[in-house]
Formats: C-alpha cells, sequence, structure tokens
C-alpha cells in the first residue's frame, strides 16, 4: 500500500507568517492529493483537491502544490481561525489513505 | 443543502458488532456522481479510511478491515450503514459518515458518532 508521510508533526506559528506543511507519497500518486483542516470535536473539513484546487468557499490564503510524490500546503498569512490540525489524503486509488496529522499551534 | 448525520449505539462490547447508520438529507443518495463512505479516528489519533458504497451497492474496502467490515444502502431510506464485527478496544474511535465524488475527495461529512468498546 501506498503510505502518506506528513511532516512536521507539530508546527509553532505566529498570526501572520507563512507556513508550509509537506506530504510525501511512497509512490506516484499523481495529483490524486486532498488537505483537509481539522478542529478538535469537528468533522474534518476540505480545503484543497486535486494537489492545488481551491474548494468553494475556502479562503485564498490557502495554496497547495505538487505532484507525483511531493506536495505542499500553504497559508500565506496565518490567521487565529488557521490554529487546527491539517491532514493530507490520497484518493482516487484505493486504499484511500491519510496523512497522520500535522498539528499547527499558535506561538 | 446537503447534510449527513450518523446514528448508532455509543457502546459495544468485545467481539460483538459494532453497527452505524449514516442519514442522508437534502440530497439524494442514489447519486450517480458519488459515493458513500466511512471514516474513523481513535480518541487523539489520525484518520482511517473504512469503505465506501456506491448506490447500486458496490463497495470497496479498506484491506486492513475487509474481513471484518460491511457497508451495506438503503436507497428507499435514503441511508447508508456500517458493520464491524468482532470488535475489540483498538476499535474505539469516532466514526465519520461522510460523501465523495467519483474520484474526488470526501467533500460532505456528519459531525461524527463517538464509539466506546467495554464491557
Amino acid at each position: 500500500d501506498i503510505q502518506m508521510t506528513q511532516s512536521p508533526s507539530t508546527l509553532s506559528a505566529y498570526i501572520g507568517d507563512r507556513v508550509t506543511i509537506t506530504c510525501r507519497a511512497s509512490q506516484s500518486i499523481s495529483d490524486s492529493l486532498a488537505w483537509y483542516q481539522q478542529k478538535p470535536g469537528k468533522a474534518p473539513v476540505l480545503l484543497i483537491y486535486r494537489a492545488s484546487n481551491l474548494e468553494s468557499g475556502v479562503p485564498s490564503r490557502f495554496s497547495g502544490s505538487g505532484s507525483g510524490t511531493d506536495f505542499t500546503l500553504t497559508i500565506s498569512s496565518l490567521q487565529p481561525d488557521d490554529f487546527a490540525t491539517y491532514y493530507c489524503q490520497r484518493y482516487k486509488d484505493y486504499p484511500y489513505t491519510f496523512g497522520q496529522g500535522t498539528n499547527l499551534e499558535i506561538k | 443543502q446537503l447534510q449527513l448525520q450518523g446514528s448508532g449505539p455509543g457502546l459495544v462490547k468485545p467481539s460483538e458488532t459494532l453497527s452505524l447508520t449514516c442519514t442522508v438529507s437534502g440530497g439524494s443518495i442514489s447519486s450517480s456522481t458519488h459515493y458513500w463512505g466511512w471514516v474513523r479516528q481513535p480518541p487523539g489519533k489520525g484518520l482511517e479510511w473504512i469503505g465506501h458504497i456506491y448506490y447500486t451497492g458496490t463497495t470497496y474496502y479498506n484491506p486492513s478491515l475487509k474481513s471484518r467490515v460491511s457497508i451495506s444502502v438503503d436507497t428507499s431510506k435514503n441511508q447508508f450503514s456500517l458493520r464491524l464485527s468482532s470488535v475489540a478496544a483498538a476499535d474505539a474511535a469516532i466514526y465519520y459518515c461522510a460523501r465523495h465524488g467519483i474520484y474526488f475527495p470526501f467533500d460532505s461529512w456528519a459531525p461524527g458518532t463517538l464509539v466506546t468498546v467495554s464491557s
């Protein structure tokens, strides 16, 4: 099975910072990569699909890039509402696999 | 607006079968462009895809759970269901039902149902 590895596991940053989270697939998944945001006690929310496409309603400070095995999620200027856990997910081919998550904390 | 709501017992005994149902409102489960799936999350841990079903009954399961999991659909009730047999403590988790498009990730989720495994 293809494994998805996120880094870092925890990230501390200030309001206004630009942050990047990385997701690496153990073999090529083309652009079948999604990013989700999850807040405590809530279901995940889709942010990015097909590696770089912004889901409707998601603020433009979120962006995604990459293809093949290496992907990134970037938040251009952190807002208070952005502190959460972020997951990447491989989809389209089975089994669907999530990364282990990145906890974005306020510094 | 599409809404999903999971329901079912919050407590299951070890070795018994976990059964959850997801009710879809604001849209049809018979959509030709969507699958209906289950994802779980042990407390404090990450997300695990369990499997999903198409309205015709076609299913896809995570190989790690395939021997114990069954997902079914009832189009007349706009519902789909999860059954996980022989549960153990490791199956304790928040169980989410969710929708995803064909070749598209999960774009609509239910709030989640906490299932505890204990005698």
